[in-house]
């Protein structure tokens, strides 16, 4: 089945900085990978997602890049702001099924003022 | 819609006692999710269920959990007996179609506590 690899697993940046989560996974039969905010206390929400037919998807501040071929895909977040500490959740669909997602452990950012 | 309702929201018990935990998904989501949330191992799939059939529980710890979704707005999950280790929050989430074609939504979560 799928497993998915979340690097590192805390971050802390200055507010304004970029911070770059990466993630790994073993199925190549999958196709879509979201990426999930939780802020503390709270449920995980979509922030951003991605297909397999594209490389690369931006929205405002958040990028996420896609590499089919190493198995690998990337959240970048430019101009970092303290609302943006959260714990962040990269997922693989789990290919054999399409019914499920398969998260990575999290990485906890915190952007210091 | 109000999204998601999960309830207990908080849950304090004894070990060997039983709980239930409940969910409603959102109204004409066909797909209901249910995850646990440690510190230790992250989110984790323990079953989903696709127009009230279990599809896929091979994430269920043991014969302690079992799940039911008994009509598409109702699902519970239930742990008897609990154990220390169980404590954990419990997320239910719902989609509207096939994961990959559209977003999943949680609900708040249901924090268990197992003294």
């Amino acid at each position: 089945g799928e497993n998915v690899e979340q690097h590192p697993s805390t971050l802390s940046v200055q507010e304004g900085d970029s911070a770059v989560i990466k993630c790994t996974y073993s199925d190549s039969a999958s196709n879509y990978f979201p990426w999930y905010k939780q802020e503390l206390g709270k449920r995980p929400q979509l922030i951003i997602d991605i297909r397999s037919n594209v490389g690369e998807k931006k929205d405002q501040r958040i990028a996420v890049t896609l590499n089919k071929t190493a198995k690998h895909f990337s959240l970048h977040i430019t101009e970092t702001q303290p609302e943006d500490s959260a714990v962040y959740f990269c997922a693989a669909e789990s290919g054999g099924s399409q019914g499920n997602l398969i998260f990575g452990k999290g990485t906890k950012l915190s952007v210091k003022p | 819609d109000a999204g998601v309702i999960q309830s207990p929201r908080h849950e304090v018990t004894e070990m060997g006692q039983e709980v239930t935990l409940r969910c409603k998904p959102i109204s004409g989501h066909d797909y209901l999710f249910w995850y646990r949330q440690t510190m230790m191992r992250g989110l984790e799939l323990l079953i989903y269920f696709n127009n009230n059939v279990p599809i896929d529980d091979s994430g269920m710890p043991e014969d302690r959990f079992s799940a039911k979704m008994p009509n598409a707005s109702f699902s519970t999950l239930k742990i008897q007996p609990s154990e220390p280790r169980d404590s954990a929050v419990y997320f239910c989430a719902s989609s509207k179609a096939v994961v990959n074609t559209g977003e999943l939504f949680f609900g708040e979560g249901s924090r268990l506590t197992v003294l």
